[in-house]
């Protein structure tokens, strides 16, 4: 079984549709990570969270939110979706040791808003 | 800011040809290095990594080789193959309280 998951891998919806995208890890890792993949830009970090208690910003947070349920799951939320958020969306996990860590990513949900 | 460059694909490459694709970054102190690959459909996933100046990753026949002084980390491959299509990101990482930092990303399609 993956390590990581997202549900949905695909979605369509319209503009204005409110979306939540989940990701779980049975990894045990604190770190959890959303970023969002575009042609040409490469991955971009929308929201990080350290451990359940704590939730941040990334780069490009305006009209995501996120809801840190549990130690192993992750979820982000399109509050009211728009065309110009069509992406590919990855969680990631990490443990949290420091700087040679590694990141484990889920499969991806590839969302497009029409 | 600390960032990474890395060259922009696509890359086509012939099998069994030379493969290297370059990673320069720009970071105070001393950064642990990566190289992630994404093969078509799925997530990224760690390819090899060194967390110190001199120190060669290698993985599936792969190599990068910290290089302090040229502030690089470029991946090599000796003779490539068609399964090693797929997109390559540089990232380099600080310390526990900092985010790692990708490049943008190199495509490499390999013809047979």
């Amino acid at each position: 079984d993956a390590d990581v998951t997202q549900t949905p891998r695909n979605r369509i919806t319209k503009t204005g549709k409110r979306i939540m995208l989940e990701c779980s890890q049975t990894k045990g890792h604190d770190r959890m990570y959303w970023y969002r993949q575009d042609p040409g830009l490469g991955l971009r970090l929308i929201y990080y969270s350290f451990d359940v208690k704590d939730i941040n910003k990334g780069e490009i947070s305006d009209g995501y939110s996120v809801s840190r349920q549990a130690q192993a799951k992750f979820s982000l939320s399109l509050e009211s979706a728009i065309p110009n958020q069509t992406a590919l969306y990855f969680c990631a996990t990490e443990k949290g040791q420091g700087h040679t860590d590694t990141q484990y990513f889920g499969p991806g949900t590839r969302l497009t808003v029409l | 800011g600390d960032s990474v460059t890395q060259m922009e694909g696509p890359v086509t490459l012939s099998e069994e040809a030379f493969l290297t694709i370059n990673c320069t970054y720009t970071a105070t102190g001393y950064p642990s290095l990566f190289w992630y690959v994404q093969y078509p459909g799925e997530g990224l996933q760690l390819l090899l990594k060194a967390t110190k100046a001199d120190d060669k990753g290698s993985n599936k026949g792969f190599e990068a080789t910290y290089r302090k002084e040229t502030t690089s980390f470029h991946l090599e491959k000796g003779s490539v193959q068609v399964s090693d299509s797929a997109v390559y990101f540089c990232a380099l990482s600080k310390g526990r309280d900092d985010k790692i930092i990708f490049g943008k990303g190199t495509r490499l399609h390999i013809l047979p």
